[in-house]
């Protein structure tokens, strides 16, 4: 079965810093790895999608990374702002069956920034 | 709309009573899923559709829980004789197809159900 991890499970910085999240996965036979941000009250925003095949992707200021032999993965947020606050999610498709559509979640980072 | 419409987006029910909590998926998405998220469990699937089919729905916590969609679009979850532990909020989502290589995931706000 697999297990998604988040570390930490929350983290305060001041405006500006930059910032890295961690994910971890026990199965590394996925199809692809996704960062979600959640706002309170909100449902989930995709932020960075990435493939099996792929080491990295970008977004402005995130930069997500992906070892998929060592079941990692990293979002990096530079210079980080007050409106970064959010909980970010890692999840991951697992590869083969009819688990293509299922998504299994860490349980997320909660992050402030403060001015 | 643009995005993944769900409704009620709150609901408060009394124990016992059945629940039905609706999604309209992004207009063109083949793939459809529900996901419960309650506190302390974080974010758990609950059944996948392609098309008006569910090829998996192994994360149906009991035989209280359904789901349906028609028309390969709406999709309704039903919740019967709630129970004070199905409180939580439901999310639904969609993409453009069931193979995830790709394609992005887009969630609704959620239906945040609570069982008194």
């Amino acid at each position: 079965k697999q297990e998604v991890t988040q570390i930490p499970a929350a983290l305060s910085v001041p405006e500006g810093e930059n910032l890295v999240l961690n994910c971890s996965f026990t199965d590394s036979a996925i199809y692809n790895l996704q960062w979600f941000r959640q706002d309170p009250g909100k449902g989930l925003t995709s932020l960075l999608l990435i493939q099996s095949s792929q080491r990295e992707q970008t977004s402005g200021r995130l930069n997500a990374s992906l070892d998929k032999s060592s079941g990692r993965s990293t979002l990096y947020i530079a210079a980080s702002q007050p409106g970064d606050s959010a909980t970010y999610l890692c999840a991951v498709t697992n590869a083969g069956g009819t688990s293509y559509g299922k998504l299994t979640f860490g349980q997320g980072t909660i992050l402030t920034v403060h001015p | 709309g643009a995005g993944v419409s769900q409704s009620p987006s709150n609901k408060v029910t009394e124990k016992g009573k059945d629940v039905e909590l609706r999604c309209d998926p992004i207009s063109g998405h083949t793939a459809l899923y529900w996901y419960r998220q309650s506190l302390g469990q974080g974010l758990e699937f609950l059944i996948y559709f392609q098309g008006n089919s569910a090829p998996d729905k192994s994360g149906l916590p009991s035989d209280r829980f359904s789901a349906e969609r028609t028309g390969g679009s709406v999709s309704t979850l039903t919740i019967q004789r709630t129970q004070q532990e199905d409180s939580a909020v439901y999310l639904c989502a969609s993409s453009p197809a069931g193979k995830l290589a790709g394609n992005t995931i887009y969630f609704g706000e959620g239906s945040w159900l609570t069982v008194v």
